[in-house]
């Protein structure tokens, strides 16, 4: 069974700084989707980033960027000029391409708090 | 607005109680699933619902059941509730049931279910 770690309950950042937050997964699977959620205190999930396995380019959103090492199964996101709206809970997810079972459901991390100082 | 709506946003029961959640998923998306989202166990895939038939199940337990209509809603009910099932539920819908063909997966704001 695939499984997603955030080893990072909780991280802060200042304002305007740069903050990583780290995930890595398990997966015998070749071909996959990850993702970054964000869920802010109005606990709506919000996709903020998604990457494809068989892609060896990461993935950019504006200030939003992962480092996505497939051999080392790690899926780091950076956000860059941190600011006070990115404080939520982020959620790292995996998806397989394929599925013999036809569900392709999301397994996620336990999320990580990211708090944003002034 | 994500598109997919939940109701009731809150529930407060007792224990023993049943409820039913429901979700309408985006408009053009033919699976739903659903997430139990709670502190100690965090989001946990309940059951997939692709075009009115069960897709998956997940760790859903036998006092749980789903169904989706042919206007593609889904409800979720829930029955002799305990204290233990107090969490935010989730849905989430794709235009296929792969997922694939979206940026990923919409979600809904959430039932918060507490049970007392």
């Amino acid at each position: 069974a695939q499984t997603v770690t955030q080893s990072q309950p909780e991280m802060s950042v200042q304002e305007a700084e740069t903050v990583t937050l780290s995930c890595t997964y398990d997966t015998s699977e070749s071909d996959y989707y990850l993702f970054w959620y964000k869920q802010p205190p109005s606990r709506q999930m919000i996709l903020v980033i998604r990457q494809e396995a068989y892609k060896q380019q990461n993935a950019t959103e504006n200030r939003f960027s992962v480092n996505f090492q497939k051999a080392a199964k790690s899926f780091s996101l950076k956000i860059s000029d941190s600011q006070l709206g990115d404080a939520a809970m982020y959620f790292c997810a995996y998806r397989p391409t394929y599925s013999g079972a036809g569900s392709y459901q999301l397994t996620f991390g336990k999320g990580t708090k990211l708090s944003v100082i002034p | 607005d994500s598109g997919v709506t939940q109701t009731p946003k809150h529930l407060i029961t007792a224990t023993g109680q049943r409820v039913t959640l429901r979700c309408s998923p985006r408009s053009g998306d033919l699976s739903v699933y659903w997430y139990q989202q709670s502190l100690d166990q965090g989001l946990q895939f309940l059951i997939q619902y692709y075009n009115g038939e069960e897709r998956a199940k997940g760790n859903i337990l036998e006092r749980f059941s789903a169904q989706q209509f042919p206007d593609l809603h889904s409800e979720l009910n829930l029955s002799s509730l305990e204290l233990g099932d107090s969490a935010l539920y989730f849905c989430a819908s794709t235009k296929d049931p792969t997922g694939a063909s979206s940026a990923g997966y919409t979600f809904g704001s959430g039932t918060r279910l507490t049970v007392v």
